[in-house]
């Protein structure tokens, strides 16, 4: 069984608009996640994380909101650029390493 | 220069062939970790090791062994290579000091076919 899930393989959003990526965990003891971004012939690269004691965490164009309750996160990147097409992974930590989601790509169409 | 150095960086290969992959970082990391991608799976955990002589099996270590010959060097080996070993594999990163949350740092990746 899969213990992060993002669930949509791509999604395609205008320039300018609202980019809302979605991974869902299945274990209340991961405490720690985070979202990296990863593009072509390229490694992933850290992007912005969130611990289990906040709900909310912004860095500039990206915001990433925690509900623990539903063991969902997100990731919010506004206004979304056409740099930011990539494929973007959730991944979760709690006293094991980091395990990652399938991956969502994310097109910005101009 | 970059901080996670992978080598090679494509290797087409045969069944059969014993196959290494090596990392290097200069990031003065105690932490390092092998993964593959494959289409639509995400990346999954080979094989991790918190220092020198701290080595674990991850999610898919079946077919794979590892070596950390020093801090800075965790190399992947493929013993026989099997055409399902073909993959996008991953070497990363990470520091202790930054506590268990494990903001990982990865390699360029080695893009590996195996015929």
């Amino acid at each position: 069984d899969q213990q992060v899930k993002q669930n949509s393989p791509s999604l395609s959003v205008q320039e300018g608009r609202i980019s809302i990526l979605n991974c869902d965990y299945t274990n209340s003891m991961f405490d720690y996640f985070l979202w990296y971004k990863k593009y072509p012939a390229e490694g992933p690269t850290f992007l912005i994380s969130i611990s289990s004691i906040k709900d909310k965490n912004e860095d500039g164009r990206f915001t990433v909101f925690l509900n623990k309750s539903a063991k969902h996160l997100s990731l919010h990147i506004v206004p979304s650029q056409p740099g930011d097409s990539a494929v973007y992974f959730c991944a979760v930590s709690g006293n094991t390493p980091l395990v990652f989601g399938k991956g969502t790509r994310l097109s910005v169409i101009a | 220069d970059a901080d996670v150095t992978q080598t090679p960086r494509n290797r087409i290969t045969k069944t059969g062939k014993r196959i290494m992959l090596e990392c290097s970082q200069t990031k003065g990391h105690d932490r390092m970790y092998w993964y593959r991608q494959d289409p639509g799976l995400g990346l999954r955990l080979i094989y991790y090791s918190f220092d020198v002589k701290d080595i674990n099996k991850g999610e898919i270590s079946d077919g794979y062994s590892v070596s950390r010959q020093a801090q800075a060097k965790f190399s992947l080996s493929l013993e026989s290579a099997i055409p399902n070993q073909t993959a996008l594999y991953f070497c990363a990163t990470s520091s202790r000091s930054s506590g268990r949350y494990n903001e990982q740092f990865f390699g360029p990746g080695t893009r590996l076919t195996v015929l």
